[in-house]
């Protein structure tokens, strides 16, 4: 298993620019997130997803966009970039909803808005 | 709402115990989680604790819960060089199943 891919790894945006972030699991999970962590201020949730074609918003949705059509991925778009949007992006993926369930990250995607 | 605060910073030397502590203001936590981030990498899972446990052991790793005062630590035994990262608590509420992350403390680990 590859686990939680992610790519691109890096990627620099100018201000105003669209993009999306990929994420794929191949684990069959059913939960997925996408976090953004900061510096200070640990990890934020901004998306999740209970499962193919349900998503709701997290703590800092505003200004992405995410679709869940299969099992497998669950992509996070960034309409129009802002400098605030400068940060590393984790996808995370986990079995169900128990709290015995292992969270699995993937290798973040560090983002740079000019 | 629910807040998770660390200190940012330990050092201490290799063969010595390390003791990381957390604090969380969500009376609901029912889950609380200790992840372990090195550098350039994502977080993963060391241990958790369930809310009416006080202690749980794993290898080097004891975790310990104070409900009452909403305290949690991790403490590493015979710390190694290897053991240098940032180290994450998280705790989980009743609701979905949104982890709240503390900012991190970051380990070194020095010969």
């Amino acid at each position: 298993n590859a686990g939680v891919t992610q790519t691109p790894k890096f990627q620099v945006l100018k201000t105003g620019q669209s993009m999306t972030l990929q994420c794929a699991q191949d684990m069959n999970h059913e939960y997925m997130s996408w976090y953004r962590q900061d510096p200070g201020m640990g990890l934020r949730l901004i998306h999740y997803s209970v499962g193919a074609g349900i998503t709701d918003q997290g703590e800092v949705p505003n200004g992405y966009n995410v679709s869940r059509s299969t099992t497998e991925d669950f992509p996070l778009r960034l309409l129009s970039a802002a400098p605030s949007q400068t940060s590393v992006y984790f996808c995370a993926s986990r079995q169900g909803g128990l709290g015995t369930d292992t969270q699995y990250f993937g290798p973040g995607t560090r983002l740079t808005v000019l | 709402g629910e807040d998770v605060e660390q200190s940012l910073f330990l050092s201490v030397r290799e063969g010595d115990s390390s003791v990381i502590n957390c604090t969380y203001t969500d009376s609901s936590s029912t889950y609380l989680y200790w992840y372990k981030q090195e550098p350039g990498a994502g977080l993963q899972l060391l241990t958790y604790i369930f809310s009416n446990m006080d202690m749980k052991q794993d290898q080097r790793l004891t975790v310990l819960l104070n409900k009452k005062d909403k305290h949690l630590s991790l403490r590493i035994a015979d710390t190694q060089t290897g053991d240098s990262a940032i180290y994450f608590c998280a705790e989980r509420g009743t609701g979905f199943q949104k982890l709240v992350f503390g900012t991190g403390t970051r380990l070194l680990v020095s010969p």
